[in-house]
């Protein structure tokens, strides 16, 4: 168990809708990151929070936004949902905001768009 | 930018035998190299890393070497076990501390 919770676990939602995915840190960690990996597919960097400030964006599409709140649990939303954007998206936390340490990453939320 | 290539993307071996995975970056100041085990309807687990001042690192059955030189680092299974069945991911740290990551090879252990 790494101590980093996301939820749901799974969502089958239709094109054009509005999702949000939660993820909570593990205990004192104060950053937090987004990934989404497709089928067979590598990790794709998407933003990171530090301490609830926007920290680094990487590939993450217009339609999808993220926060994450003084509590340092974080939300990602993705609206607009086409085919495309069925994937498993993991949330990861770590102490500091370099990336210079381990990640600790949830299981994942997965997501199915019809 | 920094850019990460992984080989192989499949890579079978005899249960016993040793694995070997391949990574090349191309920024010369990157300093850490981690490798995450990935098991299916799991998350990445970190592994073992290696930092640029030093050559390799061990742990148990694990090592990762890196060639500053060459901008390559390795990580080496030996003697493998059904649980080491998995996708391995490497990432190389860029300027901005952001993590660059390869590809992933999935290491498949034969009975």
């Amino acid at each position: 168990d790494s101590g980093v919770t996301q939820t749901p676990k799974h969502l089958i939602t239709a094109t054009g809708q509005r999702v949000t995915l939660r993820c909570s840190p593990r205990s004192g960690d104060l950053s937090v990151y987004w990934y989404q990996q497709s089928l067979d597919q590598g990790l794709q960097f998407l933003i990171q929070y530090y301490n609830g400030e926007e920290r680094a964006k990487g590939n993450i599409l217009e339609r999808f936004s993220a926060q994450q709140f003084p509590d340092l649990h974080s939300e990602l939303n993705l609206s607009s949902l086409e085919l495309g954007d069925s994937a498993l998206y993991f949330c990861a936390s770590s102490a500091g905001q370099h990336n210079t340490g381990e990640l600790f990453f949830g299981e994942g939320s997965r997501l199915t768009v019809l | 930018g920094e850019n990460v290539e992984q080989h192989p993307s499949t890579l079978s071996v005899q249960e016993g035998d040793s694995a070997v995975i391949k990574c090349t970056y191309s920024d010369s100041a990157s300093n850490y190299f981690p490798w995450y085990k990935q098991e299916l309807g799991k998350g990445p687990q970190l592994i073992i890393d290696i930092r640029s001042n030093v050559g390799e690192k061990k742990d148990q059955r694990i090592a990762v070497t890196l060639n500053k030189t060459a901008k390559h680092f390795s990580l080496h299974i030996t003697e493998t076990q059904p649980e080491d069945s998995a996708v391995y991911f490497c990432a190389a740290i860029d300027s901005n501390y952001q993590l660059i990551w390869g590809a992933g090879t999935k290491l498949i252990i034969k009975p």
